[in-house]
């Protein structure tokens, strides 16, 4: 399966700042997509990052709040913006190779906002 | 909409023991079906995946029969080990690859 990296792994932000993460894949990958897991939680979708176009959010989840870019098709970044304490989770990225490979993840952001 | 419940937890065993942790979905269509596991401190991994009716997936000793008629994808293991420690996540797709998880299961085995 592909190797997927993913920086920073962990950090620790003051509110009202805003952090981007990057999810970076070892083999071109049609799907990537960003997952949030909140504390002792199971994983909620946050959106579909596309290739050379704005992403799709899920239900509960704006641009305005996790902008998200996919240049290629290696590469995805997700911003949390104007972080609030309620924003520390684990952030991860997922990818597959086409509409029918299964989602294989990357080992995430560990995210805290004081 | 979609959705997948599991047993609750945490469930603690000791090694060797029998492992079964329960899986249900909800489905209007026909999903592909996952079991992923999270060691601490790691992101997920896919432990193994059945894409139709009466197909078994298996991996590492660990297997789930994906069952139509009930709607379940019940995750066993013959004898577990210690670092079996883990939580573990049932997940279905159908479509458009949006993963939809169960609330997690933590298991501990103890030696």
């Amino acid at each position: 399966s592909a190797v997927i990296s993913q920086k920073p792994s962990r950090d620790i932000c003051q509110r009202g700042t805003s952090l981007t993460i990057q999810c970076q894949v070892d083999s071109q990958v049609t799907m990537m997509f960003w997952y949030r897991q909140q504390p002792g939680q199971s994983l909620t979708l946050i959106a579909t990052a596309n290739q050379g176009s704005e992403a799709t959010y899920e239900s509960g989840f704006v641009i305005d709040k996790f902008p998200i870019s996919r240049p290629n098709l290696t590469f995805s970044t997700l911003t949390v913006s104007n972080m609030s304490p309620e924003d520390s989770s684990i952030y991860l990225c997922s990818v597959a190779r086409t509409e029918n490979q299964p989602q294989h993840f990357g080992d995430g952001t560990r995210l805290s906002i004081l | 909409g979609d959705s997948v419940t599991q047993m609750e937890g945490p469930v603690t065993l000791s090694e060797e023991a029998f492992l079964t942790i329960n899986c249900t979905y909800t489905a209007t269509g026909y999903p592909s079906l996952f079991w992923y596991v999270q060691y601490p401190g790691e992101g997920l991994q896919l432990l193994l995946k059945a894409t139709k009716a009466d197909d078994k997936g298996s991996n590492k000793g660990f297997e789930a029969t994906y069952r139509k008629e009930t709607t379940s994808f019940h995750l066993e293991k013959g004898s577990v080990q210690v670092s079996d420690s883990a939580v573990y996540f049932c997940a279905l797709t159908q479509g458009a690859q949006k993963l939809v998880f169960g609330q997690g299961t933590r298991l501990t085995i103890n030696p």
